[in-house]
């Protein structure tokens, strides 16, 4: 079955770090670009990162940039969202989606930042 | 970084036609922000309907529809039925980064 999987999520302090990753499979994962989105709860959704198929060309939105890092590992079919300096408004659910082809969105993954 | 623009709400009867609409805060929103249209329903996660402004993934109803109107980009939904009830985010290329809209709640009623 073609899907993407996320992990990693969970509770974490203001200031702390966590790193997310998107299993996917059944489809040619490094032929895409791969993206991470975020929704706060109760909130519309955020587009957080993007990272070309070769891992070239990589896009952040200003709330986390210089604080998140997007990686992949076209080997493991896998993405990655290095989340560091974490603050209370990081606090969502994150959707690890391909835009192109099979155009998935995962099941998410749920980040906590509180004391 | 851009602003895109979407309807709050809107409500439609059963069987009746809505367009819902997004907007730029950069200007008319052309085929080259390669708009997007995603359905979220209560408690799943979002699910791509339209993508590069009119075409559908396999999964979208015959009855949604994309394109550009007015300088916005537009979905329209002709023959609204109970399940259609949801969140539309409509989402635009900025040459990289990509902006999402805040939501359309659409009411079948």
């Amino acid at each position: 079955e073609v899907q993407l999987v996320e992990s990693g999520g969970g509770l974490v302090k203001p200031g702390g770090s966590l790193r997310l990753s998107c299993a996917a499979s059944a489809f040619t994962f490094s032929n895409y670009a791969m993206n991470w989105v975020r929704q706060a709860p109760g909130r519309g959704l955020e587009w957080v990162s993007s990272i070309t198929r070769s891992s070239s060309d990589i896009y952040y939105a200003d709330s986390v940039k210089g604080r998140f890092t997007i990686s992949r590992d076209n080997a493991k079919s896998s993405l990655y969202l290095q989340m560091n300096s974490l603050r209370a408004e990081d606090t969502a659910v994150y959707y690890c989606v391909l835009l192109s082809g099979p155009k998935l969105w995962g099941q998410g993954t749920l980040v906590t930042v509180s004391p | 970084q851009a602003v895109v623009t979407q309807e709050p709400s809107l409500t439609v009867s059963p069987g009746g036609t809505v367009t819902l609409t997004c907007g730029s805060s950069t200007g008319a929103v052309t085929s080259g922000h390669y708009p997007y249209w995603f359905q979220q329903k209560p408690g799943q996660a979002p699910r791509t309907l339209i993508y590069d402004t009119s075409n559908k993934h396999s999964w979208t109803p015959a009855r949604f529809s994309g394109s550009l109107l007015g300088g916005r980009a537009a979905l329209t939904l002709s023959g609204a039925q109970s399940e259609d009830e949801a969140e539309y985010y409509c989402m635009l290329s900025y040459s990289g980064p990509w902006v999402f809209g805040g939501g359309t709640k659409l009411t079948v009623l």
